[in-house]
């Protein structure tokens, strides 16, 4: 069972526009929603994250906003650059027992130049 | 400070043998993990292990075990190695919410 459902797959963005990447979750003893940035050939590396006691965190040009009676939160990049290229992965954890991640399936971002 | 590291790098295997893949961490983290990445996929939660001393399956344990002497160490070892094992496998530590990660192993089984 998906427990955390992320679209799109793929995304082009123009450099200076906006990316915005969705995710779904059905488990809501959830309480913690990191957004992971992985280049190729190395590992998932922490972007941002929030608590769903939050609707909105903001780190320079990454946005996470959260819904918490959706079940869903989004990503947005501002100001998107070609260094972003790389593969987004939401994902969700409880913060008791083994705290292991539940990730998304994963969204190659490409900014064109 | 090296964070997680993982060796080796690349492997492939013939189908049948063993190997061991290591992962050592220096951040004193007692959480530790393994997930596999599938092409287009997300990553899986192989083991995991909250301590030394203490481990645990996760989604996707069979043909895979583990162990946990050590705080720095959590080697995950495949017996019998099937193509299905076929992954990029990633090890993982922390010490609350925010997880940490080696740069992989890719692992080609044939």
């Amino acid at each position: 069972q998906q427990q955390v459902k992320q679209s799109p797959q793929s995304l082009i963005v123009q450099k200076g526009g906006i990316s915005i990447i969705n995710c779904a979750y059905e488990n809501t003893a959830f309480d913690y929603f990191p957004w992971y940035q992985q280049f190729p050939g190395k590992g998932p590396a922490l972007l941002i994250a929030i608590r769903p006691d939050v609707s909105e965190k903001k780190e320079g040009r990454f946005t996470i906003s959260f819904n918490k009676s959706a079940k869903q939160f989004s990503l947005h990049i501002m100001d998107s650059q070609p260094g972003d290229s790389a593969t987004y992965f939401c994902a969700a954890s409880m913060d008791t027992g083994r705290r292991a991640l539940t990730f998304g399936s994963g969204t190659r971002l490409q900014v064109q130049p | 400070n090296a964070g997680v590291t993982q060796t080796p790098k690349f492997r492939i295997l013939k189908i049948g043998q063993s190997m061991t893949l290591q992962c050592t961490q220096d951040m004193n983290h007692n959480y530790m993990y393994w997930y596999r990445q599938d092409p287009g996929m997300g990553l899986k939660l192989i083991y995991y292990s909250v301590g030394a001393g203490i481990t645990d399956k996760g989604e996707v344990p069979n043909g895979y075990n583990v162990s946990r002497s050590t705080t720095e160490d959590f080697p995950l070892r495949l017996e019998l190695a099937a193509p299905s094992q076929t992954s990029v496998y990633f090890c993982a530590s922390s010490r609350k919410e925010t997880q940490y990660f080696g740069p992989g192993t890719r692992l080609l089984v044939l």
